[in-house]
């Protein structure tokens, strides 16, 4: 089936400073979406891309659906201790009604 | 606030009993759920797609008269872990679209931690 390669799967940054991490995948996707999953709960849904190069941001969040709509990456920028957890990048391939396929996580550790 | 409520958030039983978990949609009615299972540092894997009115759609792999699935109303599907066993301990997570403008993105409820003795 599909997949999404999300790197790097894990980070260890010093509060302040900017993250990014990216997924890609062999097929085009139409959406791409981006999650912060904290223990013991749900995905909390931060972005939502659908055109290709388009570029959003949510507060110190930004994001991008790739031109050849086959990556998007998401930028952190000053980060803080409550940045903390796992992000994935999700995505409809097919048609927006199609299955929404997961990356499998970035784990975001920062250090006071 | 949260759009997709589900409950409970955490369940411990024996082997051989059966659990029900719900989700509801709380700001719309949702036409299609979806049922998640992730299990400890891994990502989501779909089970099912639950379909209002209809017949569940499983994913490859996911036995149906095991993980029973009920969407009797547009803000209301159930999943039962029937015969629950050790193996079925895991997370699931349920998650909802609002039908409502093209391209709406899935929300999701908060989980339900299950640990079966």
């Amino acid at each position: 089936g599909q997949q999404l390669n999300q790197s790097p799967q894990s980070m260890f940054i010093q509060e302040g400073e900017d993250v990014s991490m990216n997924c890609t995948s062999s097929s085009i996707f139409n959406t791409w979406l981006w999650y912060k999953q904290e223990p013991g709960e749900g995905p909390v849904l931060l972005i939502a891309l659908y055109k290709a190069g388009e570029l959003t941001s949510n507060g110190r969040l930004t994001a991008q659906f790739g031109i050849t709509r086959k990556d998007s990456f998401l930028n952190i920028s000053a980060s803080i201790p409550s940045d903390v957890g796992i992000y994935f990048c999700a995505g409809h391939y097919g048609g927006s009604q199609g299955n929404l396929i997961f990356g499998k996580g970035t784990k975001l550790s920062v250090k006071p | 606030g949260a759009v997709v409520s589900q409950h409970p958030s955490w369940v411990i039983c024996k082997s051989g009993t059966s659990v029900k978990i719900e989700c509801r949609s709380l700001d719309f009615q949702a036409t299609t759920m979806f049922w998640y299972r992730q299990f400890p540092k891994q990502s989501l894997m779909l089970m099912a797609t639950s379909n209002e009115g209809s017949k569940a759609t499983y994913e490859q792999g996911v036995e149906k008269d095991k993980f029973l699935i009920n969407h009797a109303s547009l803000t209301l599907s159930t999943l039962t872990v029937t015969s629950a066993h050790p193996e079925d301990s895991s997370f699931y997570i349920c998650s909802a679209r609002n039908p409502r403008g093209a391209g709406q993105p899935q929300h999701f409820g908060d989980g339900t931690r299950l640990s079966i003795l």
